[in-house]
């Protein structure tokens, strides 16, 4: 059984670039979220997708987007990068309400 | 804002079980107790979780009052390898967002 992978592992993008995030979710899983980790904080929750819908969002601007394949696989978009976007972006699959099981995070560095 | 307390550090003697509290006073009656730990940058690692009853698993225990105010979540015998951020989080799902706090710092000593 594959887990959670995320790619790529780390990046290094200049404000106001768009990045594209992307994930695969561990096998038989059909629910992908997405957390954005800073530096020394715990992860936010920046929103779900539940069967290629969006099931849920937190409190982050329009500018973060996301989709979810039919594969139920995931991409995570943010446009107009912000230095506050550099992070640590977490992904997590889950089988319908059952516990996530989250991927390495990619490291997003904006300069 | 998380609905958990937890201290923010403890430390633990190797071999030895590591207790680590949390409170959750506001907890309703549908709403789960889930625990994930991080190690030092790498992706939150899912635990353990439970409602009312105690729940044991291959990597932990999980302990909840009977008020289920508060729990306390217990490795039995710690190694180096359990040094981690550990998060007890309140959810009505294991799928619904999860709202993470500050965590409990617990370092394993030799």
């Amino acid at each position: 059984e594959t887990g959670v992978t995320q790619s790529p592992t780390h990046l290094i993008k200049t404000r106001g670039q768009q990045v594209t995030l992307r994930c695969s979710s561990q096998s038989g899983h059909n629910t992908v979220s997405w957390y954005q980790q800073a530096l020394g904080q715990g992860p936010q929750f920046i929103f779900q997708y539940y069967r290629e819908e969006e099931n849920g969002r937190g409190n982050f601007p329009p500018r973060f987007s996301g989709l979810q394949f039919p594969n139920y696989s995931s991409e995570l978009n943010v446009n107009a990068l912000e230095l506050d976007d550099s992070a640590l972006y977490l992904c997590a699959s889950s089988f319908d309400h059952y516990e996530q099981y989250f991927g390495p995070g990619t490291r997003l560095t904006v300069t | 804002d998380a609905k958990t307390t937890q201290p923010p550090s403890m430390d633990c003697a190797e071999g030895r079980a590591a207790n680590l509290p949390c409170n959750h006073s506001t907890i309703s009656g549908n709403e789960y107790v889930y625990w994930y730990r991080q190690i030092h940058s790498q992706g939150p690692q899912y635990i353990i979780h439970g409602l009312k009853n105690n729940e044991t698993n291959e990597m932990a225990s999980l302990i909840i009052t009977e008020d289920r105010k508060s729990s306390t979540l217990i490795l039995p015998h710690a190694t180096l390898r359990d040094t981690a951020v550990y998060y007890c989080i309140v959810t009505q799902g294991g799928s619904e967002k999860l709202v993470f706090g500050k965590g409990t710092k617990l370092t394993v000593n030799p």
